[in-house]
């Protein structure tokens, strides 16, 4: 089974629209991290947000918010306001925590396009 | 500050031809890490370090190896290179003092296999 799931290959949103990007994951500890990364056309990925398991509060940096609903094993990414510099791709990833075992787990990826 | 450098950044070899990949960082990052980039898988992980001469599968090893006699350095080697290879090659690290604490990413290697 999937460990992240992003069912969006791509979207297209209209410039200055709020856009949610979807990702799902599975797994069984009770203590596990969710990070969203962006990799323009450029190709360097760049760390956008961080959602700790038993953060009560969903994280928020800027424009970015994470929507996440534990229950349902999800993590969005919002984006409000969106730019045309938010073109990219999107990836959802997700840190387990077996000691000693530090790796992440990515999703697919969405990609996202601004349309002006 | 240099961070995490990849290099080459681009490379073309032919089939059988071994060729390594090399990654360095300069914040003394324990962990450090290689993916693989491929359209429709997103970022899949080769192997990885925890330390100076520790170092684990991930989950797409066949086919390379790593060594990591240096904190700072973390190549990769592809051992007879086959076209299934081609792909773009991420090398990142952490020190993980946090839960929280991101990977840091290089830059990449495209490397295309003919």
């Amino acid at each position: 089974a999937q460990k992240i799931t992003q069912t969006q290959p791509g979207m297209f949103v209209q410039e200055k629209e709020a856009v949610t990007l979807d990702c799902t994951y599975d797994t069984s500890d009770q203590s596990y991290g969710l990070f969203w990364y962006k990799q323009p056309s450029s190709g360097e990925m760049i760390f956008l947000i961080y959602q700790g398991s038993y953060d009560e509060q969903n994280a928020t940096e800027g424009r970015y918010s994470l929507n996440f609903q534990k229950a349902r094993k999800s993590a969005n990414l919002v984006i409000s306001a969106s730019q045309l510099g938010d073109s990219a791709m999107y990836f959802c990833a997700m840190r387990e925590t077996n000691f000693g075992n530090e790796k992440l787990t990515f999703g697919t990826g969405t990609r996202l396009t601004i349309i002006p | 500050d240099a961070g995490i450098t990849q290099s080459p950044r681009y490379k073309i070899t032919e089939t059988g031809r071994q060729v390594t990949l090399m990654c360095h960082q300069t914040w003394s990052h324990s962990y450090m890490f290689w993916y693989r980039q491929d359209l429709g898988h997103g970022l899949r992980l080769i192997y990885y370090s925890a330390a100076a001469d520790i170092t684990d599968k991930g989950e797409v090893p066949d086919g390379y190896v790593v060594s990591r006699s240096k904190t700072e350095n973390f190549p990769l080697t592809l051992e007879s290179a086959t076209r299934s290879q081609t792909s773009v090659y991420f090398c990142a690290s952490s020190d993980y003092r946090d839960f929280e604490e991101t990977q840091y990413f290089g830059p990449g290697t495209r490397l295309l296999v003919l």
